[in-house]
């Protein structure tokens, strides 16, 4: 089946700490991959998205084509990175498919 | 307004009655997408209007649900015939071409619960 996959529901670090956060999909061709946020009592919202090649709020995530992910990293959490993370992607139609989300807690 | 606005912000109803919830997307948006968000569950798409039409209506989960939009504009999904696997938060998205080229906007959603 198609689908996005966020392999961990929760991953927990210290600040300072390394954080990736890992998606996978199993759509065939070249879809477009985004990642969204929403942190606490915020709306959902666009994070960054892989045809921009942009970092984000020091977050950035590479499109391997072989392994079919499309992993988010970021080098050094900080405390306010704590949120709910979704990778979502578009292909070959305007609906965008989201996974099933990971929090991120970031422990002082 | 500013963003995308939805309508009731909670909504809590008893087993078996029919309820709308509301979505009024951002002035200009062509695009609007219904989503469900359970926990586990993630982002469930529901159904993606293009102007008034509705090329994906394939996420809706059963018979009970329908929406619409009109002008353009405001889309109101209904739940016949509520049952407690319903509860959740619905959430409403729009933008004003495909998600693909622009980013899509979300509202606060609508937090359903069905006693």
């Amino acid at each position: 089946a198609q689908r996005v996959t966020q392999p961990e529901k929760l991953l927990s670090v210290f600040k300072g700490a390394p954080v990736e956060l890992k998606c996978n999909y199993s759509y065939s061709g070249s879809p477009e991959l985004f990642w969204y946020v929403q942190y606490s009592r915020q709306r959902l919202q666009l994070l960054l998205r892989h045809i921009s090649r942009e970092s984000i709020k020091g977050f950035t995530a590479d499109l391997n084509k072989g392994e079919t992910s499309f992993h988010l990293k970021k080098p050094f959490a900080q405390e306010e990175d704590s949120a709910m993370y979704y990778c979502a992607l578009i292909w070959n139609t305007d609906k965008l498919i989201f996974g099933t989300g990971t929090r991120l807690q970031v422990f002082p | 307004g500013a963003g995308v606005s939805q309508s009731p912000s909670n909504k809590v109803t008893e087993k078996g009655k029919d309820v709308e919830l509301r979505c009024d997307p951002i002035s200009g948006h062509t695009a609007l997408y219904w989503y469900r968000q359970s926990l586990g569950q993630g982002l469930e798409f529901l159904i993606y209007f293009q102007g008034n039409s509705a090329p994906d209506k394939s996420g809706l989960p059963s018979d009970r649900f329908s929406a619409e939009r009109t002008g353009g504009s405001v889309s109101t999904l209904t739940i016949q015939r509520t049952q407690q696997e319903d509860s959740a938060v619905y959430l409403c998205a729009s933008s004003y071409g495909p998600p693909s080229k622009v980013e899509a906007f979300f509202g606060q959603g609508t937090r359903l619960t069905v006693v």
